[in-house]
């Protein structure tokens, strides 16, 4: 089973406008933490956002804020006023908690296109 | 610049060539990850490097496979007689340990893969 789905593959949207970005996740540990990373076509993923399992408010970076529905386990990313730079692919990954844990589960992305 | 930097950005090999990547971490972080990424996925984890300790590896990680990380600092991805299906970008990332679920990996550029 999927841990990280991402279920749009490509959007495009107009400059300025505010873009949803879905990522639903599946996990049984109480402790994990969400992440949204930016790829443009350099390459690097460029780190956008954290969300923390126990967080008890959605978290914000600037233009980036993340809607957290728990029950849903859900982790939206919501980019505010786009702009054309951010067009990029875009990737949702989560950790799960434990010591022991070190690898990031990563989302198949959703390639954002922002129209002029 | 003292992010995460690899060496080279592409290559081109001809199949049966033996290629070896290189990766810089930031310079505090002792833990190191070798992740591998098709077009159109997300990345998908390979091995790990706590110090110069290998403490993970990924089935993904054939035999024809071997990662290093000699003194703790840089490390070195060797793929033997490559083949087609490892052509991918190869993204190497840092943090600093403990891994919990908060911990946060910078990453590189990658190194862009084209086995012909």
């Amino acid at each position: 089973a999927q841990k990280i789905t991402q279920t749009q593959p490509g959007m495009f949207v107009q400059e300025k406008e505010a873009v949803t970005l879905d990522c639903t996740y599946d996990t049984s540990d109480p402790s994990y933490g969400l992440f949204w990373y930016k790829q443009p076509s350099s390459g690097e993923m460029i780190f956008l956002i954290y969300q923390g399992s126990y967080d008890q408010q959605n978290a914000t970076e600037g233009r980036y804020s993340l809607n957290f529905q728990k029950a849903r386990k859900s982790a939206n990313l919501v980019i505010s006023a786009s702009q054309l730079g951010d067009s990029a692919m875009y990737f949702c990954a989560m950790r799960e908690g434990g010591d022991s844990n070190y690898q990031l589960i990563w989302g198949a992305g959703t390639k954002l296109i922002i129209k002029p | 610049d003292t992010g995460v930097s690899q060496d080279p950005r592409h290559k081109i090999t001809k199949r049966g060539q033996n290629v070896t990547f290189r990766c810089d971490p930031i310079s505090e972080h002792n833990r190191l990850y070798w992740y591998r990424q098709t077009l159109g996925q997300g990345p998908e984890f390979l091995t790990y490097f706590q110090n110069e300790a290998q403490l993970e590896k990924s089935r993904l990680l054939s035999d024809r496979f071997s990662a290093e990380r000699p003194k703790g600092s840089f490390s070195t991805l060797e793929i033997q007689r490559t083949e087609q299906g490892d052509s991918a970008m190869y993204l190497c990332a840092s943090s600093l340990g403990p891994d919990r679920a908060n911990t946060e990996a910078f990453f590189g550029q990658g190194t862009r893969l084209t086995v012909v």
